[in-house]
């Protein structure tokens, strides 16, 4: 069962132009949401996060809106670099608990 | 470089052999957890331990795997009789005694690849 999933598997942004990448969710139980990034050869690293109490997150060019009606997240990257190219994880952490649950990620690529 | 280093980066085996696995945490860093990244998905948990003490494990660890962390420092994550589904990336990821438990450190990862 996947609690946490992501439908677009791929997604290419124009330099400059706003990013946005999807997230669903179906445990209501989940305390934070979280934005992993994650470069060929590396492991993943944190990039932004969200309480469950929380509606929006901003840090920088990264903002990270919940929707708990639709048990929906975004992420928005604007404007949208070069370097911003890599596959996003949307994630979840349940409440008490210490494992944090993935998507299948996001490939974002960045045109010139 | 101070981060969270796992070694060999890349393992190839024969079905039925065992295989093992270290993960060096960054240092003061008392949790540390195992993930598996299998191609197209993110990474699935594994296990944590929080200094020596392992406090959780996923359906996915069959009898076959185990970790440890002997004095809370570095851990091992073996796999014994190795089948080809085991073939995936395997990651380490810690985290600091007073950080907010999301925000995991992860290492590069060792790809096993079972032939």
């Amino acid at each position: 069962d996947q609690q946490v999933k992501q439908n677009s598997p791929s997604l290419s942004v124009q330099e400059g132009r706003i990013s946005i990448l999807n997230c669903d969710y179906t445990n209501s139980m989940f305390d934070y949401f979280l934005w992993y990034k994650k470069y060929p050869a590396e492991g993943p690293t944190f990039l932004i996060s969200i309480s469950s109490i929380k509606d929006k997150n901003e840090d920088g060019r990264f903002t990270v809106f919940l929707n708990k009606s639709a048990k929906h997240l975004s992420l928005h990257i604007v404007p949208s670099q070069p370097g911003d190219s890599a596959v996003y994880f949307c994630a979840a952490l349940p409440a008490s608990a210490s494992k944090i649950i993935f998507g299948s990620g996001t490939r974002l690529s960045i045109r010139p | 470089d101070t981060g969270v280093s796992q070694d060999p980066r890349h393992k190839i085996t024969k079905r039925g052999q065992n295989v093992t696995f270290r993960c060096d945490p960054i240092s003061e860093h008392n949790r540390l957890y195992w993930y598996r990244q299998t191609l197209g998905q993110g990474p699935e948990f594994l296990t944590y331990f929080q200094n020596e003490a392992q406090l959780e494990k996923s359906r996915l660890l069959s009898d076959r795997f185990s970790a440890e962390r002997p004095k809370g420092s570095f851990s091992t994550l073996e796999i014994q009789r190795t089948e080809q589904g085991d073939s995936a990336m395997y990651l380490c990821a810690t985290s600091p005694r007073s950080g907010k438990g999301y925000e995991q450190y992860f290492g590069p990862g060792t790809r096993l690849t079972v032939t």
